[in-house]
């Protein structure tokens, strides 16, 4: 079952321009991770926050948790024709018998223009 | 090894026809897990290993489906009697179990499924 729903499903900028990406989710996490996939094949963790914390930078990305509304946000800066991928949140929750389990979105394409 | 390997990269297989699926994650990660990922898809959760034990095996889509790992390594995931719906990318990922809650998981690069 889908847990996070990133918002919005394709996103097209200039280089140059901040990208926004959301993600929402619905149940108790341990942490939510983001994920940067080229070309349908592997994906790259890119950050990770725990329940407990607000905000985490790591170069030009910005990502921010809210539990109490269950969303989060990934702000990439300063936005370069390298940065062209699929973006996906995964939420980090205990599935019970001693199990963890990353759930997916669909994720966010994201498009930025030379 | 330096990262998660996954073989075959392609796969091409007759409707009907047993596939099987490796998986060879970094050293000293005890926890693996499969994702199916269909085309312009999200990730779809498989099974899960802690150690050579699949605590959770409760997003295999049918029993035609298993998976096993040995000596705490490689995994294989094995897909019998192939359907056209099997075809998707299928992805590995592995994790410290002490680390997952802090650096994430390492992704393979996949093995793509084609049924016809």
């Amino acid at each position: 079952s889908q847990q996070g729903e990133e918002d919005p499903q394709a996103l097209s900028i200039q280089e140059g321009e901040n990208a926004t990406m959301n993600c929402s989710y619905k149940t108790s996490i341990n942490n939510l991770q983001w994920y940067r996939q080229n070309s349908g094949r592997g994906l790259v963790h890119l950050i990770l926050i725990r329940s407990n914390e607000r905000e985490k930078h790591s170069g030009r990305l910005r990502v921010t948790l809210d539990t109490s509304k269950k969303s989060s946000s990934l702000l990439i800066t300063a936005s370069r024709a390298a940065d062209t991928a699929s973006y996906f949140c995964a939420t980090d929750e205990y599935s019970g018998a001693g199990s963890y389990q990353l759930t997916f979105g669909k994720g966010t394409k994201l498009s930025v223009i030379p | 090894g330096a990262g998660v390997s996954q073989s075959p990269s392609n796969k091409v297989t007759e409707k009907g026809k047993d596939v099987e699926l490796r998986c060879d994650p970094i050293s000293g990660h005890t926890a693996l897990y499969w994702y199916r990922q269909s085309l312009g898809q999200g990730l779809e959760f498989l099974i899960y290993f802690q150690g050579n034990s699949a605590p959770d095996k409760s997003g295999l889509p049918s029993d035609r489906f298993s998976a096993e790992r040995t000596g705490g390594s490689v995994s294989t995931l094995t897909i019998q009697r192939t359907q056209q719906e099997d075809s998707a990318v299928y992805l590995c990922a592995s994790s410290h179990y002490l680390n997952r809650g802090y650096r994430g998981y390492t992704f393979g690069s996949g093995t793509r499924l084609t049924v016809v």
